[in-house]
């Protein structure tokens, strides 16, 4: 079973605009991480932000963790086409061996 | 450097053949992890190497899945009497250092997609 889930489950928008997606999850973790899937290919590493961390800034990405409310949210600024992917929020449990628990993925489309 | 190579990219088979799909991490990589990936959904842990050491095997569906990494580098993914539920993508991951902290990113392969007739 998955960790939690992400809102929205699709998002379509024009180039330069701003997307927001959000994760939630179920239980304490160790840190939190989002990754990018474009179609048909493995995922790539985004961003990790770590439990005790609220916000943390990669280029044009910006990740906030809020831990007691078990939510996450990743926002990418000035989008462009190439953004267009299936983003997915991974949590790590302490005490574990670093296995990835993903949520179900926002599905976003940039149009030029 | 290369990255997580993962062969084949697409396997079909008939219900009840095994399949043997396998993946080559990034050189020196201590950890590496396989998950399966249902169409539209997150990928699902399945199990966990340190090295050549098998140590958590808990997303594994049932005894029909089993994996191995004999020389602590390739690993080997063996499905025996598929079936059609085992239908999807299988994605091979490594990370460099082991750990129970998990403060690294892991580096996943373009995954195999099998299908199940």
């Amino acid at each position: 079973s998955q960790q939690g889930e992400e809102d929205p489950q699709a998002l379509s928008i024009q180039e330069g605009e701003n997307a927001t997606m959000n994760c939630s999850y179920k239980t304490s973790i160790n840190n939190l991480q989002w990754y990018r899937q474009n179609s048909g290919r493995g995922l790539v590493h985004l961003i990790l932000i770590r439990s005790n961390e609220r916000e943390k800034h990669s280029g044009r990405l910006r990740v906030t963790l809020d831990t007691s409310k078990k939510s996450s949210s990743l926002l990418i600024t000035a989008s462009r086409a190439a953004d267009t992917a299936s983003y997915f929020c991974a949590t790590v449990f302490s005490g574990g061996y670093n296995k990835l628990i993903f949520g179900a993925g926002t599905r976003l489309a940039v149009h030029p | 450097g290369a990255g997580v190579s993962q062969s084949p990219r697409y396997k079909v088979a008939k219900r009840g053949q095994d399949v043997a799909l396998r993946c080559d991490p990034i050189s020196g990589h201590v950890s590496l992890f396989w998950y399966q990936q249902a169409l539209g959904q997150g990928p699902e842990f399945l199990t966990y190497f340190q090295n050549e050491a098998q140590l958590d095997k808990s997303g594994l569906p049932s005894d029909r899945f089993f994996a191995e990494r004999p020389e602590g580098s390739v690993s080997t993914l063996k499905i025996q009497r598929t079936q059609q539920e085992d239908s999807a993508v299988y994605l091979c991951a490594s990370s460099l250092i082991a750990g129970t902290r998990g403060n690294q990113p892991q580096h996943f392969g373009d995954g195999t997609r099998l299908s199940i007739l």
